[in-house]
């Protein structure tokens, strides 16, 4: 079984400032675990990847992961928040067992981003 | 470019109506997915496909179904037997392999008139 919590809904910010966002999972296997984001009315974008390479993942945007297995978490990061990052994010996990050649993703409930001037 | 198209944008739906949503890819991906999108509920699986004339059911797959008669395409159907059809319906595909990352088209919103 593999489950996904983003632990915030909404996530305010001001132009300029940190944004976190945070993401815990479960899963009975090593997952492999993505942040996507999207825009209003528009399909999901992948932001970044972790397949069990470097726990620290860069991906597009200047956005950041961590993998902590310690603590089950994936949060998603960036320095400095642009007006164009406000959107919805969605963390998500892939609990593959090597048996089948399908691995069934779970998404997260999303987190809302809301960039201020 | 590659990527997926998915056609139309917005599709409206009368009582007792089949509807039918396209996808079609161009990035040679083996695997086909449909999710519905409802606000606060993060996104559900309908139906999935591996290869090409196979399909297997999702979470959600009542009242939904598809074909996989391309390895480019994959259609889905809203029958009159899905009840609450209203929602935002996106496609995806990917190699296959377990922990390949899904690529998505930009969805298809489908309303009750």
């Amino acid at each position: 079984a593999q489950s996904v919590t983003q632990l915030d809904s909404h996530v305010s910010v001001s132009e300029g400032t940190p944004v976190l966002l945070r993401c815990n999972y479960s899963s009975s296997y090593s997952p492999s675990l993505f942040w996507y984001v999207q825009h209003p009315n528009k399909g999901l974008q992948l932001l970044l990847k972790y397949t069990s390479a470097a726990t620290l993942v860069k991906g597009i945007n200047g956005f950041e992961a961590e993998f902590k297995k310690s603590e089950t978490s994936f949060h998603l990061t960036k320095p400095s928040a642009h007006m164009s990052d406000a959107a919805e994010y969605f963390c998500v996990v892939n609990s593959y067992d090597g048996g089948t050649s399908y691995g069934k993703l779970t998404f997260g409930q999303g987190t809302i981003l809301t960039v201020h001037p | 470019d590659g990527g997926i198209t998915q056609s139309p944008k917005y599709l409206f739906r009368k009582e007792g109506q089949n509807v039918t949503l396209s996808c079609e890819q161009n990035l040679n991906h083996d695997a086909m997915y449909w999710y519905r999108q409802d606000p606060g509920q993060g996104l559900r699986l309908i139906y999935y496909s591996q290869i090409v004339n196979d399909f297997q059911k999702g979470d959600i797959a009542e009242g939904y179904s598809v074909s996989r008669e391309k390895k480019e395409s994959f259609p889905l159907t809203v029958t009159s037997a899905q009840k609450n059809p209203t929602a935002f319906y996106l496609c995806a595909s990917s190699d296959r392999g377990g922990n390949q990352p899904q690529h998505f088209g930009d969805g298809t919103r489908l309303s009750i008139l």
